[in-house]
């Protein structure tokens, strides 16, 4: 079972269109993280948000993290073709040797047509 | 330059015959871990280690072994592979941001076994 479902499962737009991608669980996080991969490479973290109703901006993208810190999401305004690529969602639940664990979404497949 | 190195990157062997994919990462992280991704899974825990000679389990530890005898490596050991070991694995390595850890991934190891 996904601790964290994102939704869609895969995505396709034209240069220019904007789009949102989701990700919801029914746990509380203590911090949720956003990264994007790109083929024959890992994951990059994009953005983490950490206070129930943060919003932050990098560029065209716009990060939500949900009042009750379980759910997320990530608009992209005016998307480009280098946006293509898959958008993992991972949510931190604290544990007791402070570093906490993070549970993965399954990720949502952006392509970005010219 | 700040980085996770994995070797290799590509690896086609057979059932039984062990094999080890290295992971060092020249950032002197404390905490270090092994994932592996799988197409619908996203991207689940193996095996962590928060120092050196200090490891414990992830989600899916079974079939898997690790070794953490100096801070930079932290190679991943299959003593008897299988075909349901075949994946991508990533290794990451994490530095604490306040409230918050950010990970850095390595680029990828793709297994195959037949």
């Amino acid at each position: 079972t996904q601790l964290l479902e994102q939704s869609p499962q895969f995505l396709s737009i034209q240069e220019g269109e904007n789009l949102t991608v989701y990700c919801n669980s029914s746990s509380v996080f203590s911090s949720l993280q956003w990264y994007r991969q790109e083929p024959g490479e890992g994951p990059v973290l994009l953005v983490t948000v950490v206070t129930g109703g943060e919003v932050k901006k990098l560029k065209r993208l716009t990060f939500q993290f949900g009042d009750a810190r379980k759910d997320s999401s990530l608009h992209i305004t005016a998307a480009q073709p280098g946006d293509t690529g898959l958008y993992l969602c991972a949510g931190a639940i604290a544990t007791t040797d402070s570093w906490g664990k993070l549970q993965f979404g399954a990720g949502t497949q952006v392509v970005v047509t010219p | 330059e700040a980085q996770v190195t994995q070797n290799p990157r590509y690896l086609i062997t057979v059932t039984g015959k062990k094999l080890t994919v290295t992971c060092s990462q020249n950032m002197n992280h404390e905490y270090m871990s092994w994932y592996r991704q799988d197409p619908g899974l996203g991207l689940r825990q193996i095996y962590y280690s928060m120092n050196v000679e200090v490891t414990d389990k992830g989600d899916v530890p079974e079939g898997y072994k690790v070794s953490r005898k100096e801070k930079r490596n932290f190679p991943l050991i299959l003593e008897s592979p299988s075909p349901n070991q075949t994946s991508l694995y990533f290794c990451a390595s994490n530095i604490k941001r306040g409230a918050w850890n950010e990970q850095f991934f390595g680029p990828g190891t793709r297994l195959t076994v037949l």
